[in-house]
């Protein structure tokens, strides 16, 4: 399986800020995935990440507010833009394997004050 | 769109018996279904999966059935663990290649001693 790091790993920040997320794959892979995690919850699904390309948002999500950049086959980043409380969460990268599975980074823990 | 159903929200167990979760989906096309173990402050990982051409799978304690008429699939823990304690995840995907996970709402798993 790919082994996937995020950085940073947790943050606090204040509300009206920024953070950018990245995430890094051992491996080039071809999709790559953002999830949120809000306390207690399932996963979901914000874009699918296409190196050389833009990201294709899921309902409900917009670039505007969650850009993101592929560079190359083996990183990826996620800004949260003007942040408010609500966008505290877990933020999860993600990729699929060679046999189409799929694998998940250690998560960035954000708390918005 | 696809939708996935996990049952018990909680589940609690003595050490050494087995844990059953569950999970239905609603749409016929999907052909893939894993299964995530969320240990707590760390990110989904993958324990099992299986695709539509097979019953029924095992990995040592673990085993994961399928019964696509029904469109239900279940995970099986057995001689449980406190090391098991987590928040068990089901997905599933239709077709293949690009198509995204749906996920279920999460079953908390609590081995005690």
């Amino acid at each position: 399986s790919a082994v996937i790091s995020q950085k940073p790993s947790r943050d606090i920040c204040q509300r009206g800020t920024s953070l950018t997320i990245q995430c890094q794959v051992d491996s080039q892979v071809t999709m790559m995935f953002w999830y949120r995690q809000q306390p207690g919850q399932s996963l979901t699904l914000i874009a699918t990440a296409n190196q050389g390309s833009e990201a294709t948002y899921e309902s409900g999500f917009v670039i505007d507010k969650f850009p993101i950049s592929r560079p190359n086959l083996t990183f990826s980043t996620l800004t949260v833009s003007n942040m408010s409380p609500e966008d505290s969460s877990i933020y999860l990268c993600s990729v699929a394997g060679k046999a189409d599975e799929q694998f998940f980074g250690p998560g960035t823990r954000l708390t918005v004050l | 769109g696809e939708n996935v159903e996990q049952h018990p929200s909680t589940l609690s167990v003595q050490e050494g018996d087995s844990a059953v979760i569950k999970c239905t989906y609603s749409d016929s096309a999907s052909n893939y279904f894993p299964w995530y173990k969320q240990e707590l402050g760390k990110g989904p990982q993958l324990i099992i999966d299986i695709r539509s051409n097979v019953g029924e799978k095992k990995d040592q304690r673990i085993a994961v059935t399928l019964n696509k008429t029904a469109k239900h699939f279940s995970l099986h823990i057995t001689e449980t663990q406190p090391e098991d304690s987590a928040v068990y995840f089901c997905a599933a995907r239709p077709n293949s290649g690009y198509s995204t996970l749906t996920f279920g709402k999460g079953t908390m798993l609590l081995v005690s001693p």
